[in-house]
């Protein structure tokens, strides 16, 4: 139980284009989604929190506009990286908060690779 | 906002040999989580522990909420537990109960 599907897994894109990226709670309801990112060989760093039905929070220094949060429902949200630039090229991974969180903490999904060129 | 420290940042082990990693956090949490991250990305969830002990199979950790850190322990190494170790805490009485991440420590066991 507990399953968090992030697609697309891999994604290669071109300058100035955008990029969505959807993650799915699959089997509970997830009433908070987190999306972070990585860069190589450091650590995750929180981008913004989304409770669904309502506007996104968004960490200090990260561009709302660049970087778009919607969380439709209880089950889906997706991060749309808006006119994409070489140096946003990341690795980004959803996490998902639902009821068992507190008993089995937060389920994570398996990470995007953006590549820019 | 939380402070979260792992060591130590760096671990090589021969196969077979034990191990322990800590977390120091700097305020009353009420989430605690160890992952280990692959070499393809994904974070296996270790352990939920805001306090106490537990185990599973050859890892198990404890948590000291109290005194602020929590350890995991890895006993008898194999290749497949290299890679990168996470702690991650949300502290008590936050808003949205975000999870902050230490940076990690890069475990490598050699056979």
């Amino acid at each position: 139980g507990a399953v968090v599907s992030q697609h697309p897994s891999r994604v290669i894109c071109k300058s100035g284009t955008s990029v969505k990226i959807e993650c799915r709670s699959l089997d509970f309801q997830a009433t908070t989604m987190f999306w972070y990112r990585q860069f190589p060989k450091q650590s995750l760093m929180l981008m913004a929190t989304s409770n669904e039905g309502s506007k996104a929070t968004y960490e200090q220094g990260v561009e709302k506009d660049k970087f778009l949060i919607n969380h439709a429902s209880l089950t889906l949200s997706t991060l749309t990286v808006t006119s994409a630039h070489p140096e946003d090229s990341s690795f980004y991974i959803c996490s998902a908060r639902g009821v068992r969180d507190r008993y089995y903490g937060y389920t994570f999904g398996s990470g995007t690779r953006l590549t820019v060129v | 906002g939380i402070q979260v420290e792992q060591s130590p940042p760096d671990l090589i082990l021969q196969e077979g040999a034990n191990s322990t990693l800590r977390c120091n956090f700097s305020d009353s949490v009420n989430n605690l989580q160890w992952f280990h991250q692959n070499p393809w990305g994904q974070l296996i969830n270790l352990f939920y522990i805001p306090s106490g002990t537990k185990q599973n199979g050859r890892l198990s950790a404890t948590t000291v909420a109290t005194e602020r850190y929590s350890l995991l322990y890895i006993s008898s190494s194999q290749t497949t537990d290299s890679g990168v170790y996470f702690c991650a805490v949300a502290l008590r009485g936050g808003s949205n109960y975000k999870l902050t991440f230490g940076k990690g420590t890069l475990l490598t066991v050699n056979p």
